[in-house]
């Protein structure tokens, strides 16, 4: 079993729909909690940290639910240009490193 | 705003050749982190320094070996290559300390070495 698991759809939502995304962790310990989107054969780049209070960017809204040792996404209004992987990510206890999930694909169509 | 820097972004080389990859992480991060991509994969943690001392080792092979600069710029060198090397290899950087308005742990990725072993 992975230590960050997500569900890899593919999810295939229409332009303006709302989407949401979980992923779940196996260490309690766990100290970081990330989003970050990947596109075709480029870099991930971070979409947001996530915090116990959950936080929202614009369309964006992070939650993490420590007791059930998950986090999730959702995006509002999703727009053409949100089609892409979006990818967990966890940093245990002290490590600096940071465990993925197998990433999420999203395809919005218009 | 600067982002990491890597070179090449494109590698061609043979079974049993060696590889150097380079990553200049963004101006005062002082820890920089290595990741392997293969094809339809996550991303996999090789090997992380901070402030020039190795601080975290994951899956990399004896066969890889890394260092960080006292310029804090990072170097991938990868010997005796075999086929199943041949990915995406990101260097990513982070500031460790915590100052106002930045957040620790947060790391931020360069563009990646497209590295492709025949």
């Amino acid at each position: 079993r992975k230590e960050v698991e997500q569900d890899p759809g593919p999810f295939n939502v229409p332009e303006g729909a709302t989407v949401a995304f979980n992923c779940t962790y196996s260490n309690s310990a766990s100290q970081s909690f990330f989003w970050y989107r990947q596109d075709c054969r480029k870099e991930p780049k971070l979409l947001m940290s996530v915090y116990s209070s959950g936080n929202e960017d614009g369309r964006f809204t992070a939650q993490l639910n420590r007791a059930s040792q998950y986090i999730s996404l959702l995006i509002r209004d999703s727009k053409l240009s949100d089609s892409a992987t979006y990818l967990c990510a966890v940093i245990f206890g002290s490590a600096s490193k940071i465990i993925f999930g197998s990433g999420t694909r999203l395809s919005i169509r218009p | 705003a600067a982002g990491v820097i890597q070179s090449p972004r494109h590698l061609i080389k043979e079974k049993r050749e060696t590889a150097t990859l380079k990553c200049y992480p963004i101006p005062r991060h002082d820890t920089v982190y290595w990741y392997q991509q293969g094809p339809g994969q996550d991303p996999q943690f090789l090997i992380s320094f901070y402030e020039k001392m190795q601080s975290d080792k994951g899956s990399i092979p004896d066969r890889f070996s890394a260092q960080q600069f006292s310029d804090y710029h990072s170097e991938l060198n990868m010997s005796s290559l075999e086929l199943g090397d041949s990915a995406l290899y990101f260097c990513a950087s982070s500031l460790a300390g915590r100052l106002a308005g930045v957040s620790d742990n947060e790391q931020f990725f360069g563009p990646g070495t497209r590295l492709t072993v025949l």
